[in-house]
């Protein structure tokens, strides 16, 4: 059974860097796009970027080139980077498999961490 | 980027009663297009990839459909055990794009 577990700070100080990890049990780690979604209070869901294997990412331009997304496959684990954070990076964080079911069609999400609420305030 | 457009915004019903969701894409993404439920303090699950195909686990109670521009979530009888708000997204163009939700309550 995948599983998918993460951890990091839950509170910063406007200006500072967000940075998490995930960590993934089960199943493999070849072939799939590790992904980072994360949600604002109350809101949507918005998609980060992903990163494969071999460290081919692919990021939101929202973010706009404040966002790194590295891996280690070493230890089956993937990070997120969000550097410059505000009061509007303040959310829920998810980490996330993303799988392709063929097709033309992008990795769509099949496994969810269990999130972190990161909250940006001075 | 896609917009992803989901309606009702929110939806009372009663046990036993059939729901349909829909979501509709800002422009064709095929069958790029898959469900997930979301329950209080808890993250997604995904119900449906490929915009009809079922994950592992999700009740029979459950169908979607759709292709193209449109599509729809239908719980055929409705359990206390599926309040919760349900999201589409699409997977035909980065970056990928969810539906702002329908919050699914019992009435």
């Amino acid at each position: 059974q995948v599983q998918l577990q993460q951890w990091g700070p839950g509170l910063l100080k406007p200006s500072e860097t967000l940075s998490l990890t995930c960590a993934v049990y089960g199943g493999s780690f070849n072939g799939y796009y590790w992904t980072w979604i994360r949600q604002p209070p109350g809101k949507g869901l918005e998609w980060i970027g992903q990163i494969n294997h071999s460290g081919s990412t692919t990021y939101n331009p929202s973010l706009k080139g404040r966002v790194t997304i590295s891996v280690d496959t070493s230890k089956n684990q993937f990070s997120l980077k969000l550097r410059s954070v505000n009061a509007a990076d303040t959310a829920v964080y998810y980490c996330a498999r993303g799988a392709y079911s063929g097709g033309d069609c992008k990795p769509q999400i099949d496994y969810w961490g269990q999130g972190t609420l990161v909250a940006v305030s001075s | 980027d896609i917009q992803m457009t989901q309606f009702p915004s929110s939806v009372s019903a009663s046990i036993g009663d059939r729901v349909t969701i829909t979501c509709r894409a800002s422009r064709p993404i095929s069958s790029c297009l898959a469900w997930y439920q979301q329950k209080p303090g808890k993250a997604p699950k995904l119900l449906v990839h490929s915009a009809s195909s079922f994950h592992i686990g999700v009740p029979t109670t459950f169908s979607a459909g759709g292709s193209g521009t449109e599509f729809t979530l239908t719980i055929s009888s409705l359990q206390p055990e599926d309040v919760a708000t349900y999201y589409c997204q699409q997977a035909s163009s980065f970056p990928l794009t969810f539906g702002g939700g329908t919050k699914v309550e019992i009435k």
